[in-house]
């Protein structure tokens, strides 16, 4: 059983507002992922981490901003939502010492109004 | 560079027929290879993975996929689906040695009675 948590589910904000996504993981992996998916579309890596202190952007471009202070904890933000902000975020992270797979999150699935 | 490409956005079948989603890859490096499942509103849950060794793996939930190395392949399979297989479906791969999980489009599997 995967323990990586990510709040909140569901979150409805109005254009303009920061708001901050955030992921937990307690498996002490050291890399951590987030994702940005359209409904129905494929999975698009935007952010990603090695370690503590240690962020770089993904492939596809994003206005966020994600933060790594501790290594259980990978937060995403935005600091002014707009309708274009809309989609499902995924957080996921992976061990590089075993080197497999990711561990994904529930997801949460903004809608900025 | 590493890509992948999932073959079909959907797939329609019968429950208890079989079912097979194709999956090719994409590197310059050798690759370890995942499959995932998404249900609605949901994270993503590894169903299996290829890191080296035999090249048919069992998964979760009766699937199975075979490696191919000449053909740069990767494809799932189940030999009887239930409805409750009905989900999304997304292959992935990682080159030894490179950080990122790449995914492909994903395909739509729906199990019709």
């Amino acid at each position: 059983e995967a323990d990586i948590y990510q709040t909140p589910r569901y979150l409805v904000i109005g254009t303009g507002k920061k708001i901050t996504l955030e992921c937990s993981q307690t498996m002490g992996h050291d890399k951590m992922y987030w994702y940005q998916q359209d409904p129905g579309m494929e999975l698009h890596l935007i952010h990603y981490s090695y370690g503590v202190n240690s962020t770089e952007k993904g492939d596809l471009s994003s206005e966020s901003t994600v933060s790594r202070i501790r290594t259980e904890h990978f937060p995403l933000t935005l600091e002014s939502a707009r309708p274009s902000h809309t989609s499902q975020y995924l957080c996921a992270s992976s061990d590089s010492f075993m080197n497999t797979e990711a561990f994904f999150g529930q997801g949460t699935r903004l809608t900025v109004v | 560079a590493q890509s992948v490409t999932q073959l079909d956005s959907q797939v329609p079948v019968f429950e208890e027929a079989p079912v097979e989603l194709r999956c090719n890859y994409s590197s310059s490096v050798s690759v370890y290879l995942f499959w995932y499942v998404q249900y609605p509103n949901q994270g993503l849950q590894l169903l299996l993975k290829y890191l080296s060794g035999s090249t048919l793996v069992k998964g979760i939930n009766g699937f199975e996929a075979e490696f191919n190395k000449s053909q740069t392949s990767f494809h799932l399979r189940k030999p009887s689906v239930h409805i409750s297989d009905t989900a999304e479906y997304f292959c992935a791969a990682r080159g030894r040695g490179y950080n990122k999980l790449i995914f492909g489009a994903g395909t739509r599997l729906a199990v019709h009675p």
